[in-house]
């Protein structure tokens, strides 16, 4: 079945440092992509989506690309800042929004 | 503000009873989408709804049900209440069907703790 595999935490860097998270996926045809955000006490909310291959999601100064021959949507961001502190999840949904999976989210600690 | 509520935030209650949770999704989204996070098990998908019916089952346990309304509010029951039950429940609703998207993205409420001593 379909599923996301996401890197393990947690992760901590200094800020001002390069972030990269990975992804990858497993689906049966063209599923849309989403990283969502969980800061502290709070609820997910969506950072950025992707719903074709190739098509590059970006908010906030991250970005992932959909890359259907990797299987991988992979976030980055350039500098990274202590309020970027918080768990990150991958996600995907097939086309007929039945299903939606989540990865098990990765925790990111960002010291001064 | 995702638009999405969940009541009550907090709730303490003791082993085997049951407790109700409220969702109202976003105005116009059909499907509502309900998670347990624990410490120890990630994000887990319980169950969906869309436009008052079923839609896709998760990791549920038998001891909980959900429903949706007319109104397309929701409620999540618990019951039989065990120690391991304490958890973050979020609810989220989509989109999906209502504005021909072809992707299902979900707006998160605040979750509600639920705490079973």
């Amino acid at each position: 079945g379909d599923s996301v595999t996401q890197m393990e935490g947690p992760v901590t860097l200094s800020e001002e440092a390069f972030l990269t998270i990975n992804c990858t996926y497993t689906a049966t045809g063209y599923p849309s992509l989403f990283w969502y955000v969980q800061y502290p006490g709070e609820g997910l909310q969506l950072l950025l989506k992707a719903t074709k291959a190739d098509d590059k999601g970006s908010n906030k100064g991250f970005e992932a690309t959909y890359r259907k021959e990797t299987t991988s949507f992979h976030l980055e961001k350039g500098s990274v800042q202590v309020s970027d502190s918080a768990v990150y999840f991958c996600a995907l949904s097939d086309r007929t929004g039945n299903q939606f999976y989540f990865g098990t989210g990765t925790s990111l600690t960002v010291i001064p | 503000d995702s638009g999405v509520t969940q009541t009550p935030k907090h709730l303490i209650t003791a082993t085997g009873q049951r407790v109700t949770l409220r969702c109202s999704p976003r105005s116009g989204d059909l499907s509502v989408y309900w998670y347990q996070q624990s410490l120890d098990q990630g994000l887990q998908f319980l169950i969906q709804y869309y436009n008052g019916e079923e839609r896709a089952k998760g990791n549920i346990l038998e001891r909980f049900s959900a429903q949706q309304f007319p109104d397309l509010h929701s409620e999540l029951n618990l019951s039989s209440l065990e120690l391991g039950d304490s958890a973050l429940y979020f609810c989220a609703s989509s989109p999906f069907g209502t504005s021909g998207e072809t992707y299902n993205e979900q707006f998160f409420g605040p979750g509600t703790r639920l705490t079973v001593l």
